[in-house]
């Protein structure tokens, strides 16, 4: 199974700020013959299930503020989310769809400083 | 809109069985794979089985359900069910349905049910 480690487990962001996760992977998700990352960001908030933010590691579902911006290839990915706002509180996960089963990584919970 | 509804959880001993239930609204059923996933109660998310959208009935499940745990549908019911037997108390957790946005039965998944919780204590 692929492992996925996000780091830091917990950030305390100001508000208007940036934050930064990250995401790495045991084993590449880059699919060479596609040229695509199988990897998915998810954010999730008290009470409510996981809502997805990106998928192919940079594409930004509709409906999701261009403040969010996912990066990365290969085994390391990052989530960006510039000019922090109070309602950005929440965790946030990795997925990978590289390979079966589909894992994540632990989360990383964000709060304002 | 689209909307997944979970039910069916609740507390159970040791051993017995469940089965959960998801309805789904506002999209054709029956052309998108669906899953099921669990968030545990220190919060990690584990996938846990996958469904193809048409008669074929593919299917997959993670090693640790395998033999106790079983997804299937109905698509005349728009509904996503996932029988649990032989349940264990490490199978304490929010039970949740997801659609399938890939489209090659391992994607990401959106949206998501609201959850429902099991709990396995005797």
């Amino acid at each position: 199974d692929i492992v996925m480690t996000q780091s830091p487990d917990s950030l305390a962001v100001s508000l208007g700020e940036r934050a930064t996760f990250n995401c790495k992977s045991s084993q590449s998700v880059l699919y060479s013959s596609n040229n695509k990352n199988y990897l998915a960001w998810y954010q999730q908030k008290p009470g409510q299930p996981p809502k997805l933010l990106i998928y192919w590691a940079s594409t930004r579902e509709s409906g999701v503020p261009d403040r969010f911006r996912g990066s990365g290839s290969g085994t390391d990915f990052t989530l960006t989310i510039s000019r922090l706002q109070a309602e950005d509180v929440a965790v946030y996960y990795c997925q990978q769809y590289y390979s079966s089963p589909q894992t994540f990584g632990q989360g990383t919970k964000l709060e304002i400083k | 809109q689209v909307q997944l509804v979970e039910s069916g959880g609740g507390v159970v001993q040791p051993g017995r069985s469940l089965r959960l239930s998801c309805a789904a609204s506002g999209f054709t059923f029956s052309t998108y794979a669906m899953h099921w996933i669990r968030q545990t109660p220190g919060k990690r998310l584990e996938w846990l089985a996958v469904i193809s959208g048409n008669s074929e009935f593919y299917t997959d499940h993670i090693d640790s359900v395998k033999g106790r745990f079983t997804i299937s549908r109905d698509n005349s019911k728009n509904t996503l069910y996932l029988q649990m037997n032989s349940l264990r108390t490490e199978d304490t957790a929010v039970y949740f349905c997801a659609r399938d946005r890939g489209g090659s039965y391992r994607g990401w998944f959106d949206p998501w049910g609201q959850g429902t919780l099991v709990t396995v204590s005797s």
